[in-house]
């Protein structure tokens, strides 16, 4: 099956400096690959996503990248504020099904 | 509000003890699914379901059942629960296509002793 591999498990960053999380993955036939971010005590929730066909997408201070032939994806946050503190998950879909990232805690601090 | 919704948040329950975890849906979604998260390992998915009557195994099936017979219900069983099935467990739901957004529920924490 399909393996997602996170990092960093922890970043810290001050507020207004960018933050990036790396995830690879190891099945070519993966072809979606959404974000999230859970806030203590709830489910996750989608902040952005990306198709095999796209290279990168924007949504305001989020950005996704995608690299298919090295099989990694990228979560860019810029300005980054205080309320972006959470902890998140990457995911890659490949028949039906989701395999999720381990997590990468991240700290903004004011 | 569109949301999933889980029953119950919290349960601790022993060994072999039958239980049932439900999941609903007011979104008339096609896609459910069912997933663990445990620290360190991320979320993994137990099973999904395309539609109705429509079931299928994720990637850590075992010692799990789900059923799927109506669309805005995916309940969870464990049949004989053990120590290892404590966790954290995610119900969520998407649209048309199982690459729509997808929405999770609250969770519902479980301890088995």
């Amino acid at each position: 099956g399909e393996n997602v591999e996170q990092h960093p498990s922890t970043l810290s960053v001050q507020e207004g400096d960018s933050a990036v999380i790396k995830c690879t993955y190891s099945d070519s036939a993966s072809n979606y690959f959404p974000w999230y971010k859970q806030e203590l005590g709830k489910g996750p929730q989608l902040i952005i996503d990306i198709r095999s066909n796209v290279g990168e997408k924007k949504d305001q201070r989020i950005a996704v990248t995608l690299n298919k032939t090295a099989k990694h994806f990228s979560l860019h946050i810029t300005e980054t504020q205080p309320e972006d503190s959470a902890v998140y998950f990457c995911a890659a879909h490949n028949f039906n099904k989701f395999y999720f990232g381990s997590g990468t805690k991240l700290n903004v601090k004011p | 509000e569109a949301q999933v919704t889980q029953n119950p948040r919290y349960l601790i329950t022993v060994t072999g003890k039958k239980l049932t975890v439900t999941c609903s849906q007011n979104m008339n979604h096609e896609y459910m699914s069912w997933y663990r998260q445990d620290p360190g390992l991320g979320l993994r998915q137990i099973y999904y379901s395309m539609n109705v009557e429509v079931t299928d195994k994720g990637d850590v099936p075992e010692g799990y059942k789900v059923s799927r017979k109506e669309k805005r219900n995916f309940p969870l069983i464990l049949e004989s629960p053990s120590p290892n099935q404590t966790s954290l467990y995610f119900c969520a739901s998407s649209g048309q296509g199982t690459t729509d957004t997808q929405y999770f529920g609250p969770g519902t924490r479980l301890t088995v002793l």
